[in-house]
């Protein structure tokens, strides 16, 4: 079955600053990619995903890489700010016809002043 | 629209009880799954359903069972609740309108359990 794996488990960076997440998944079948962020005490929020047939994304300060060959994805943050302090998860779906998908072990985000 | 609502935020069980934990969304969507969140982890998949009176296995359903009665409600059953049941569970829906079609996984704010 589809494994995620998503490193660092922590990552800290000066405000205004870019910061950079990164997974690995097993699948190739694998089709789409989503990233959630989650703040304390809430439920996990859609923040940017990406499917197969395109190899980056955008939206305002967060973008999306896909590498299917190398069967990895990342998150970039750029012009980080406070409020983007969370912790963040990448997904990828399993080919079943669910649309489940499997989720990394998450990256917990700080935001130095 | 009240999107994902789940019921308790928070509960004590002891060893051996029985609990359900409730969820309902209002979006109409097709697709609702049950997630456990333990300290420092990822979300884990229980259970989930694809429409009313379909449900199925995630990856760690053992100690657990759901039904789907309506589109609206998917609660979760845990009938001997043991330590190891201590987590935070997340129930989420999404809307697909053929099979294979991903998108939007909506998620309810949690379920915070200590079994002790």
């Amino acid at each position: 079955g589809e494994n995620v794996e998503q490193h660092p488990s922590t990552l800290s960076v000066q405000e205004g600053d870019s910061a950079v997440i990164k997974c690995t998944y097993s699948d190739s079948a694998s089709n789409y990619f989503p990233w959630y962020k989650q703040e304390l005490g809430k439920g996990p929020q859609l923040i940017i995903d990406i499917r197969s047939n395109v190899g980056e994304k955008k939206d305002q300060r967060i973008a999306v890489t896909l590498n299917k060959t190398a069967k990895h994805f990342s998150l970039h943050i750029t012009e980080t700010q406070p409020e983007d302090s969370a912790v963040y998860f990448c997904a990828a779906s399993t080919g079943s016809s669910a649309s489940k998908i499997i989720f990394g072990s998450g990256t917990r985000l700080s935001i130095r002043p | 629209n009240a999107g994902v609502t789940q019921t308790p935020k928070f509960r004590i069980l002891k060893i051996g009880q029985s609990m359900t934990l409730q969820c309902t969304q209002d979006m109409n969507h097709n697709y609702m799954y049950w997630y456990r969140q333990d300290p420092g982890m990822g979300l884990k998949l229980i259970y989930y359903s694809v429409g009313a009176g379909i449900t199925d296995k995630g990856e760690v359903p053992n100690g657990y069972n759901v039904s789907r009665s309506t589109t609206e409600d998917f609660p979760l059953r845990l009938e001997l609740a043991a330590p190891s049941q201590t987590s935070v569970y997340f129930c989420a829906s999404s809307y697909s309108p053929t099979s294979g079609i991903y998108n939007e996984q909506f998620f309810g704010p949690g379920t915070r359990l200590t079994v002790l």
